[in-house]
């Protein structure tokens, strides 16, 4: 059974940083790209990073890019998500989420999130 | 980037009845555009992809068509469970893209 499980969320000042974990099982975690999608309170969903399987390509939306750093140890099964400079705007619940197959546009398992709120 | 479009915002349907959601982006996607279901306190699910393929373990009554830029994904048969937000979402120049969502509630 697939299972992402993430953590690292909180309550952080403006300006600071978080770093959020997702730990993977159930699959080859090392063959699949994988996301960060977030959802502020009562809004839609917003991709933010994606991370091909070997780490070799990185990709951010316009909105974190120069903040915000993807990374995976695919030797520890986890998925990482750095978020520095933070805004009171990157309140949101964070998921992450695994690709369905190569050069997929979808994801086929998410995450239960984890809640991230910038505040002072 | 691709704008992702969908109507209605609010859908007022019964159990039983035919749901149909569309999602109309601004600039071709071809075949590459999921469709995901989300409830109250959960993540989304996974429930079309390709446009018309259904994801793993979702009923048959959940049915996607379309291609190019008009999407359309149609629930034949409300069931008390299917009552959701349905979000779509395409892929393109390595940037991925969500709708506004579309909420089906019970009438």
């Amino acid at each position: 059974e697939v299972q992402l499980l993430e953590s690292g969320g909180g309550l952080v000042q403006p300006g600071g940083s978080l770093r959020l974990s997702c730990a993977a099982s159930g699959f080859t975690f090392s063959s699949y790209a994988m996301s960060w999608v977030r959802q502020a309170p009562g809004k839609g969903l917003v991709w933010v990073s994606t991370i091909s399987d070997s780490s070799a390509f990185t990709f951010y939306a316009n909105s974190v890019k120069g903040r915000f750093t993807i990374s995976r140890d695919n030797s520890k099964n986890t998925l990482y998500l750095q978020m520095n400079s933070l805004r009171a705007e990157d309140t949101a619940i964070y998921y992450c989420a695994k690709s369905r197959g190569f050069g997929t546009t979808d994801f086929d398992y998410w995450g239960q999130g984890t809640l991230v709120t910038v505040s002072s | 980037e691709i704008v992702l479009t969908q109507s209605p915002a609010t859908l007022s349907l019964s159990p039983g009845e035919r749901a149909t959601l569309s999602c109309r982006a601004s600039q071709s996607v071809s075949s590459n555009l999921a469709w995901y279901q989300q409830k109250p306190g959960q993540a989304p699910r996974l429930l079309i992809y390709d446009a018309s393929n259904r994801a793993t373990g979702i009923p048959a009554r959940f049915s996607g068509s379309g291609s190019g830029t008009d999407f359309t994904l149609t629930v034949s048969s409300l069931e008390p469970e299917d009552f959701a937000v349905y979000y779509c979402q395409q892929r393109s120049s390595n940037s991925w893209t969500f709708g506004q969502g579309t909420k089906v509630e019970i009438k």
